[in-house]
């Protein structure tokens, strides 16, 4: 079964850091290209940065750019979000994705985790 | 940027009957080397992250029921729930995965009448 399970959110002071998590379990990891979206409290759903199967690919939304890194580690299985001067707009649930083939639909989500930009 | 303009922004429909979601980009998300749609359709219901319902525009994600379907090119598309059942009620949005930045339509929050 597909699993993706993402850690390190919680509040942060406005220009603070958080890394992002995701673990996966059920697939192979290494085939797929991988995307973070995030959702506002509720608002609606936006892309944030998605990561080739192999890191040969990567692409930011312009609201992020600059700030936010995205990285995987095949042999951990693993995808990061390095999130750097985060301001009160970043404040949302941030979900780990799979895209179904590369450039394709996304299709297995992670339950989704908080992160809270305030002071 | 691709924006992506669903309609209603909500809608209530009799247990039973014809629900019926339109999604319009901006651009067309065609692309001509394969011919195919680059427009999918998620069904999100509270505190849980969104389903994937349909892809390549009109293709059902495995396990969908069938009440569920997609239609439309280029422009202008439409998810088609044939005859609403309770466990429908969900906010659902259209995404584009043409080009980046990906996006999402608004979404339209589906009840019962």
């Amino acid at each position: 079964e597909v699993q993706l399970v993402e850690s390190g959110g919680g509040l942060v002071k406005p220009g603070g850091s958080l890394r992002l998590s995701c673990a996966a379990f059920g697939f192979t990891f290494s085939d797929y290209s991988m995307t973070w979206v995030r959702q506002a409290p509720g608002k609606g759903l936006e892309w944030v940065s998605s990561i080739s199967s192999s890191s040969t690919y990567i692409y930011y939304a312009d609201s992020v750019k600059g700030r936010f890194t995205i990285s995987r580690d095949n042999a951990k299985k693993s995808l990061y979000l390095q999130m750097n001067s985060l301001r009160a707009e970043d404040t949302a649930v941030y979900y780990c994705a799979r895209e179904k083939q590369s450039g394709a639909a996304v299709d297995y989500w992670g339950q989704g985790i908080l992160v809270t930009v305030s002071s | 940027d691709i924006v992506m303009t669903q309609s209603p922004d909500s809608l209530a429909v009799s247990l039973g009957e014809r629900a019926t979601i339109n999604c319009k980009s901006s651009q067309s998300v065609v692309y001509s080397s394969n011919n195919k749609n680059y427009l999918g359709w998620y069904q999100q219901k509270p505190g849980q992250p969104p389903k994937l319902l349909i892809y390549w525009a009109s293709t059902r994600e495995s396990g969908v029921p069938d009440r569920f379907s997609g239609s439309g090119s280029g422009t202008d598309f439409t998810l088609t729930i044939s005859s609403l059942q309770a466990e429908d009620v969900a906010v659902y949005f259209c995404h584009q995965y043409h080009s980046t930045p990906l996006t999402f339509g608004g979404g339209t929050r589906v009840e019962i009448k």
